[in-house]
């Protein structure tokens, strides 16, 4: 089945801490998207990429970093920069950026940091 | 500039009576339009998308939405509510395809609520 995967589901971890959440498709899509959910505030983007080897900050990249070097995955980097970490992330790929293609959501990872 | 405003951040229902989640956008081109569904701790789940085609869409679960562009609206319903479809609801507005922003911009979310 083709899909995407994210892993873990859960992550805990101690202030100061880098930590990196994984995300792996197989649907051979170009485009792949790092978003965060907190309670009432919907989804906020944190990285986007279009292709291999190129990525674009969203609106909320500070304490935060990702490579893209491999098409099937993007793994995003939580540093110790980020003043609030906890939170629900969610990676997302479409077919291309533009072209008004539907996004394919993983089922995301909860990480708290204490 | 592309903007999604969901009217309702949550609504609630009786089981076997309609929903009605309401969602106006804004846009500067031809948008694609989309309604997205998240139960509890899950990713998000396509529930229907219109891209300039038929105004009145039709998607999973018995949902259709109808493209108002006289009143920017989005407006996703459905005739009989079940217990399965309380969750989050997202309006997500995108005009890419016709020379806008590369991104989609999503709306803040709806929380439906289903009684027995």
């Amino acid at each position: 089945d083709g899909g995407i995967t994210q892993s873990p589901k859960y992550l805990f971890r101690k202030e100061g801490q880098n930590v990196t959440l994984s995300c792996e498709q197989n649907l051979n899509h170009d485009a792949m998207y790092w978003y965060r959910q907190d309670p009432g505030q919907g989804l906020r983007l944190i990285y986007y990429s279009q292709i291999v080897n190129d990525f674009q900050k969203g609106d909320i990249a500070e304490g935060y970093s990702v490579s893209r070097e491999k098409k099937e995955s993007f793994p995003l980097t939580v540093t110790s920069a980020q003043k609030n970490p906890t939170a629900f992330y969610l990676c997302a790929s479409s077919p291309r950026l533009a072209g008004g293609w539907e996004q394919y959501f993983g089922p995301g990872t909860r990480l708290t940091v204490t | 500039a592309q903007s999604v405003t969901q009217l309702d951040s949550h609504v609630s229902v009786s089981e076997g009576t309609p929903v009605l989640l309401r969602c106006n956008y804004s846009s500067s081109y031809s948008p694609s339009l989309f309604w997205y569904v998240q139960h509890p701790n899950k990713g998000l789940q396509l529930l229907l998308k219109y891209t300039s085609a038929a105004t009145l869409v039709k998607g999973i679960n018995g949902f259709e939405a109808e493209f108002k562009k006289s009143e920017t609206s989005f407006h996703l319903t459905k005739p009989s509510a079940h217990m399965s479809d309380a969750a989050e609801y997202f309006c997500v507005v995108f005009d890419g395809a016709s020379g806008g922003s590369y991104i989609p911009t999503f709306g803040r979310g709806t929380s439906l609520i289903v009684h027995p």
